[in-house]
């Protein structure tokens, strides 16, 4: 079965430094990975996804995200933080083999970029 | 841009009523979801429906839930009747078609079960 591992509850950077976000995942085969962002009372928002191709992936409000064959990770990241990226950040991945699955979600990460 | 829309954005409902949950998923889309998360907790998956029918549906999705989607245009989640423990926020989604495709999200109805 597929799951998703977000190893940190919480991520605090100083607006302007590069931030992390982590993801590990356990699949089948090649997965589809998926990053989601929540901001407070709002819905899930796709930033980006991984199917094939360049391991890095470019996305949504700068962010980026490298997967990770060796390491099973798609880590989130972008090189300038800011304010507005305050967010809850959740990490998903599907099994390609697996006919019409749904989304599995990590946890989530709490991001918190401090002015 | 195309938007998968609910209502209500807010229901608030007394133990052991029924409630209806509507999803407008974006017009093209062929797949379609439901998802809750319990406040403070992960996403989970309920149940997805493709070609009028269900595909998919986790253990959460017991006898109490049902889906439709009775007019070719809104995707509705029924709770026949709820329980304290189904208070969370709904999401409704919709793909264009499966897998590779991301999943487009509504903004959410939190149910508020007392």
């Amino acid at each position: 079965a597929q799951s998703v591992a977000q190893p940190e509850d919480q991520v605090n950077v100083a607006e302007g430094n590069p931030l992390t976000v982590k993801c590990t995942y356990s699949v089948s085969g090649n997965p589809y990975l998926f990053w989601y962002v929540q901001y407070p009372n709002r819905g899930l928002q796709f930033l980006l996804k991984y199917i094939t191709g360049d391991n890095l992936v470019k996305g949504s409000y700068g962010f980026e995200a490298e997967f990770n064959k060796s390491q099973t990770s798609f880590h989130l990241k972008k090189p300038s933080a800011l304010v507005s990226d305050s967010a809850l950040y959740f990490c998903a991945v599907r099994d390609p083999n697996s006919g019409n699955t749904p989304l599995v979600f990590g946890k989530g990460t709490r991001l918190s970029v401090i002015a | 841009e195309p938007e998968v829309t609910q209502t209500p954005s807010h229901q608030v409902t007394q133990m052991g009523q029924e409630v209806i949950l509507r999803c407008v998923p974006i017009s093209n889309h062929l797949y379609f979801y439901w998802y809750r998360q319990i406040l403070g907790q992960k996403v989970e998956f309920l149940v997805s429906f493709y070609n009028n029918e269900i595909s998919e549906k986790s253990e959460i999705f017991d006898d109490q839930f049902s889906v439709e989607r009775p007019d070719g245009s809104n995707f509705t989640l029924k709770i026949r009747s709820t329980k304290l423990e189904d208070s969370a926020m709904y999401f409704c989604a919709s793909s264009e078609k499966d897998r590779a495709y991301e999943q487009y999200f509504g903004p959410g109805t939190r149910l508020t079960v007392t």
